[in-house]
């Protein structure tokens, strides 16, 4: 069974400050995805990687994947209060249906 | 833009009786999901369809049914209600796998309460 973990679970940080979300998978896979919920609102996607050492930047955000290590990194640069959030991986197995981690909620403080 | 139509924002239903949600998209995806999401137990999938009247079992299919009967179409069945169902209910739809691999279009959720 695919398990997808994701630390820190909560996450407070000042703006302007970097951090980043770990997401760790269980088992081979080579589909990883990131979304963003804002509260009371659903998923949207941001990152989808595709295979190992793939890279991805939008903004402040960057994610990254390592297959070897099933090991994917989402980090924050510099951040601003509107990247508060909550921040979800999902891993894709063979037979195309995703298994997300918890979530990590990011809060950006003045 | 994909769109992803659930058709109630929220619902009160009390127990044992039969609920429908239904998910609507516009985009001809193939592919189709309900998953459930808890506070501190993430999203979890329920039920998914690849194609007009097939379905598979998610990770926590029990209690819950799912009808395909139309592609864009995508029903989600609690037969007898039950107070652990209270949750929020998020509709999914993607490409099919053998394109490239296509992130999921969610729906913007329902607050099933069950009383």
């Amino acid at each position: 069974e695919l398990k997808v973990e994701q630390n820190p679970l909560f996450l407070s940080m000042q703006e302007g400050k970097n951090y980043t979300i770990y997401c760790n998978y269980s088992t081979t896979s080579d589909r990883l995805y990131w979304y963003r919920q804002d509260p009371g609102k659903s998923l949207e996607s941001l990152f989808v990687l595709l295979s190992n050492g793939a890279v991805k930047q939008e903004g402040r955000l960057m994610a990254s994947l390592d297959t070897k290590a099933r090991l994917s990194t989402l980090h924050i640069t510099a951040a601003v209060h509107d990247l508060s959030a909550t921040y979800f991986c999902a891993v894709d197995t063979n037979a195309g249906k995703s298994t997300f981690g918890d979530g990590t909620t990011l809060t950006v403080k003045p | 833009d994909v769109k992803v139509t659930q058709s109630s924002r929220y619902l009160v239903k009390r127990t044992g009786e039969k609920v429908f949600l239904e998910c609507v998209q516009d985009m001809d995806h193939e592919n189709m999901f309900w998953y459930r999401q808890d506070p501190g137990l993430g999203l979890r999938l329920i039920y998914f369809s690849y194609d007009v009247k097939m379905k598979e079992k998610g990770d926590i299919p029990e209690g819950y049914s799912v009808s395909r009967e139309k592609k864009e179409r995508f029903s989600l069945i609690l037969e007898s209600a039950s107070t652990n169902q209270t949750s929020m209910y998020l509709c999914a739809s993607s490409l099919k796998l053998r394109r490239p691999p296509e992130k999921l279009f969610f729906g913007s959720g329902t607050q099933l309460s069950v009383l």
